[in-house]
């Protein structure tokens, strides 16, 4: 299985709206990472977590919370987001997280906030 | 911060020519990789390069890792209408997980 699974493909929410982000793997990859990307734009780096610890958070808002709960599966819960958070939602994991180590990314999530 | 700076922005092309694009940095890397993404998908990897000089194959994609490590090449050879997409080079910067992309070549192959 060399795959990254993420749930939902799209999401609508509304300012005021909880919602979650679900991303899995099951290459027994340690490193974890999450992305966002806008349109006609390379992804982003938002936060990584190396064996289930946040090890970078590159200045997110708090408004996005991330969580891994166990070493395949990574959420990103998401709280009173603002229209301009629309965007492509990346995870992505890598045997390590190494220079070495190549990143694989999952599909997805297109999140529109109205 | 570090940037990669690929060209051209995008191309057009018909159906059975090479493409060459590039990716170029101020800074040196030890690592670039070749991605491509399609839209509404997430990037998939077509080749990593881990050695100045280097040159790697992928089918009709070929990668090469630029001598001074401050550029990188990729060429594909008899296009086809799926190698439509956006492209993106990328390479590890600072601490080891943090991942930084290219600006993109966004290929269009017309009949």
């Amino acid at each position: 299985d060399t795959e990254v699974t993420q749930t939902p493909k799209h999401l609508v929410m509304g300012m005021t709206n909880k919602k979650s982000l679900k991303c899995e793997q099951h290459m027994g990859h340690r490193a974890m990472y999450w992305y966002k990307q806008k349109a006609k734009k390379p992804p982003e780096l938002m936060f990584v977590y190396s064996y289930e610890k946040l090890s970078i958070n590159e200045s997110v808002p708090s408004r996005f919370s991330p969580e891994c709960p166990n070493s395949s599966l990574l959420n990103l819960h998401l709280h009173a987001l603002q229209p301009e958070d629309s965007a492509l939602y990346l995870c992505a994991s890598s045997p390590t997280s190494g220079k070495k180590d190549t990143q694989y990314f999952g599909p997805g999530t297109r999140l529109t906030v109205l | 911060g570090q940037q990669l700076n690929q060209s051209p922005q995008s191309m057009f092309i018909q159906e059975g020519e090479d493409v060459s694009m590039n990716c170029t940095s101020s800074s040196i890397f030890n690592t670039w990789l070749w991605y491509k993404q399609d839209p509404g998908e997430g990037p998939v990897l077509l080749i990593a390069l881990y050695k100045a000089g280097e040159l790697t194959s992928n089918g009709r994609l070929t990668a090469q890792f630029g001598i001074t490590r401050k550029d990188s090449f990729l060429n594909i050879s008899a296009s086809i209408p799926s190698d439509v997409g956006i492209y993106f080079c990328a390479g590890p910067t600072g601490t080891a997980s943090k991942l930084t992309f290219g600006t993109g070549t966004r290929l269009q192959v017309t009949l």
